[in-house]
């Protein structure tokens, strides 16, 4: 079965420019989550996805949101991009347990 | 405020003997929790979970404690292999939290032959 994939695996953006980040489940999986891993922060959550619907989410200003479709794919964007942004985003999927399985990331970079 | 704590940043131990990784949390109300293994350039790979209703779990060279009362679990990896050298995540799930996972800020192993 393949496993999580996730579009681009590299980003380059420039500041105040919006990005759009792509994360295909595993299939079957109908929850899609969303992290952000930095060398300060760590991996912090950003939203959950079930059925179409955001059933979580993190602490992240507005300018972070997401949405899935009814094939369960999901994306999440970024407008106004700061430096800060600048991270591995990571997809991860999961059937009905706890078990996430995670993707490659997205390795953006804000300059 | 760091919920989920990894306190050794970086551990080093020969192969074949047994790794020992450490986390501890602060919020009772998690309800499950979980240990994934991160090689550079790749996502985190599910390693092995454990219940709050249990205090061990087993799969082949890993098992996890955990010590409710003190708020801490930890992972066992006997014997260590080279291949284990990686960055290693514990994370939580508080209850009715669904799929939202608190994670620790990761410890690095380093098997030396």
């Amino acid at each position: 079965k393949a496993g999580v994939t996730q579009t681009p695996r590299y980003l380059i953006k420039t500041r105040g420019q919006q990005v759009t980040l792509s994360c295909s489940p595993i299939s079957g999986h109908r929850s899609v989550s969303w992290y952000q891993q930095t060398p300060g922060q760590g991996l912090q959550f950003l939203f959950e996805y079930f059925s179409e619907t955001q059933r979580n989410k993190g602490n992240f200003p507005g300018r972070f949101s997401g949405r899935q479709f009814s094939n369960s794919r999901s994306e999440m964007n970024v407008s106004t991009l700061e430096l800060g942004d600048s991270a591995l985003y990571l997809c991860a999927s999961s059937l009905y347990s706890y078990e996430q399985y995670f993707g490659p990331g997205t390795r953006l970079t804000v300059t | 405020d760091q919920q989920v704590k990894q306190n050794s940043p970086s551990l080093s131990v020969q192969e074949g003997r047994i790794s020992i990784l450490n986390c501890d949390y602060t919020n009772s109300m998690f309800d499950y929790f979980l240990w994934y293994k991160k090689y550079p350039a790749e996502g985190p790979t599910f390693l092995i979970s454990i219940s709050s209703i249990k205090d061990k779990n087993e799969d082949g060279r890993f098992t996890v404690f955990l010590n409710k009362s003190a708020k801490h679990l930890s992972l066992h990896i006997v014997p260590s292999q080279p291949g284990d050298s990686a960055v290693y995540f514990c994370a939580a799930i508080p209850i009715q939290g669904a799929q939202k996972l608190v994670f620790g800020q990761g410890t690095r192993l380093t098997i030396n032959p």
